[in-house]
């Protein structure tokens, strides 16, 4: 089946600083890839996701980009603000039986410094 | 419009007890997912219903978990005999078009 491996597991950069999240999927047929952010006791929400005929997609300060030959795709958050202070998931879907579930990697805590 | 709501927010279950939590999706959506999230740790997929069909059930654990959808909205994850080890959140999640997943609060288990 689908495994989701994401790094760092940690991350700490200065606001106004960009913060880059990287996974890494081993499932070829798989084609969707949502990223979520999870705030402390608060439900997954999602902020981007990108489909497997599309290399790159953008949204204000937020992109995620994949390389399907590699099998993988990162998040990037430009000018952080201290409200990007979470955790971060990515996750890939579509792939084989059972396609709808979605396997996520482990999660990225990110920490934005004043 | 409503999210997905989930019940309830919090249960605290001795060892060996049943429970049975709720989720309420977004109404409308067809596709209804299980996740189980332990502490500090990434939503991994317990079981799938399209509509009241549980069309993917290979993420339970043990025949202690069972979930249902009757009608094919709201929908029940029970847990017999409840163990330490099932301690976690329970996430539900609802979708129209099988992509994009939206997750409800999640019900957070603690057995004792």
């Amino acid at each position: 089946g689908e495994n989701v491996e994401q790094h760092p597991s940690t991350l700490s950069v200065q606001e106004g600083d960009s913060a880059v999240i990287k996974c890494t999927y081993s499932d070829s047929a798989s084609n969707y890839f949502p990223w979520y952010k999870q705030e402390l006791g608060k439900r997954p929400q999602l902020i981007i996701d990108i489909r497997s005929n599309v290399g790159e997609k953008k949204d204000q300060r937020i992109a995620v980009t994949l390389n399907k030959t590699a099998k993988h795709f990162s998040l990037h958050i430009t000018e952080t603000q201290p409200e990007d202070s979470a955790v971060y998931f990515c996750a890939a879907s579509g792939g084989g039986q059972g396609a709808q579930k979605l396997v996520f990697g482990q999660g990225t805590r990110l920490t934005i410094n004043p | 419009g409503a999210g997905v709501s989930q019940s309830p927010r919090y249960k605290v279950a001795k060892r060996g007890q049943d429970v049975a939590l709720r989720c309420d999706p977004i109404s409308g959506h067809v596709s209804l997912f299980w996740y189980q999230q332990a502490l500090g740790q990434g939503p991994e997929f317990l079981t799938y219903f399209q509509n009241e069909a549980q069309l993917d059930k290979s993420g339970l654990p043990s025949d202690r978990f069972f979930a249902e959808r009757p009608e094919g909205s709201v929908s029940t994850l029970k847990i017999q005999r409840t163990q330490q080890e099932d301690s976690a959140v329970y996430l539900c999640a609802s979708s129209w078009d099988n992509n994009e997943q939206f997750f409800g609060p999640g019900t957070r288990l603690t057995v004792l």
